[in-house]
């Protein structure tokens, strides 16, 4: 069963920095690009980044552009996202997905439970 | 960036009855919309994908139809289990991927 767990979340201040991991199993990870989308208390999902199977494509949300990166290690089938000068607005659960099919943006079937980061001083 | 407008913001509804929520895009998506169930404590779940495909394992009472700007989830008959936040996302025209604000379905 295809399965995608979360960590590294926790409580930081703002213009800190904080680094989620998601570990995948059950699938062949290489193959599959991946995303991380995050929910803020009381709002609705919001995509944050994408990354394509081998790195080539990396894609962010205007509102975490140039202070959250996007990484991944084939080789240990996980999924990182490293967040500096952070902000209240990043406040989130945090989740990765993986598109149902291989190649492109495709709809996320795989979610894990997320975890949450909390930005507060 | 396309911009999806869900609505009713909540349906409230008994079991039994018929839901229909509504997503609409500020321009064309073509098909490449999906659907997704949000439950407090709980991951998305994928329902419906490019506007009318059921994803694995959804029930047949789950029905997806549009195309370009207006698109319809549809519940034929609500089961308990189905009170929940619903979700649209399009993927025809990114970076970002959107999604739109969500649809509370709840117990009249």
């Amino acid at each position: 069963e295809a399965q995608l767990v979360e960590s590294g979340g926790g409580l930081v201040q703002p213009g800190g920095s904080l680094r989620l991991s998601c570990a995948a199993s059950g699938f062949t990870f290489s193959n599959y690009d991946m995303n991380w989308v995050r929910q803020a208390p009381g709002k609705g999902l919001e995509w944050v980044s994408f990354i394509s199977t081998n790195d080539y494509t990396i894609e962010y949300a205007d509102s975490v552009k140039g202070r959250f990166t996007i990484s991944r290690d084939n080789a240990e089938n996980s999924l990182y996202l490293q967040m500096n000068s952070l902000r209240a607005e990043d406040t989130a659960l945090y989740y990765c997905a993986r598109p149902r099919t291989k190649g492109g943006p495709h709809a996320f079937d795989i979610w894990g439970q997320g975890t949450m980061v909390t930005v507060s001083s | 960036e396309i911009v999806l407008t869900q609505s009713p913001a909540t349906l409230s509804l008994s079991p039994g009855d018929r839901a229909t929520l509504s997503c609409r895009a500020s321009q064309s998506v073509g098909s490449f919309l999906a659907w997704y169930q949000h439950k407090p404590g709980q991951a998305p779940r994928l329902l419906i994908y490019d506007a009318s495909n059921r994803a694995t394992g959804i029930p047949a009472r789950f029905s997806g139809s549009g195309s370009g700007t207006d698109f319809t989830l549809t519940i034929s008959s609500l089961e308990p289990e189905d009170f929940a936040v619903y979700y649209c996302q399009q993927r025809n025209n990114w970076p970002p991927l959107t999604f739109g604000g969500g649809t509370k379905v709840e117990i009249k």
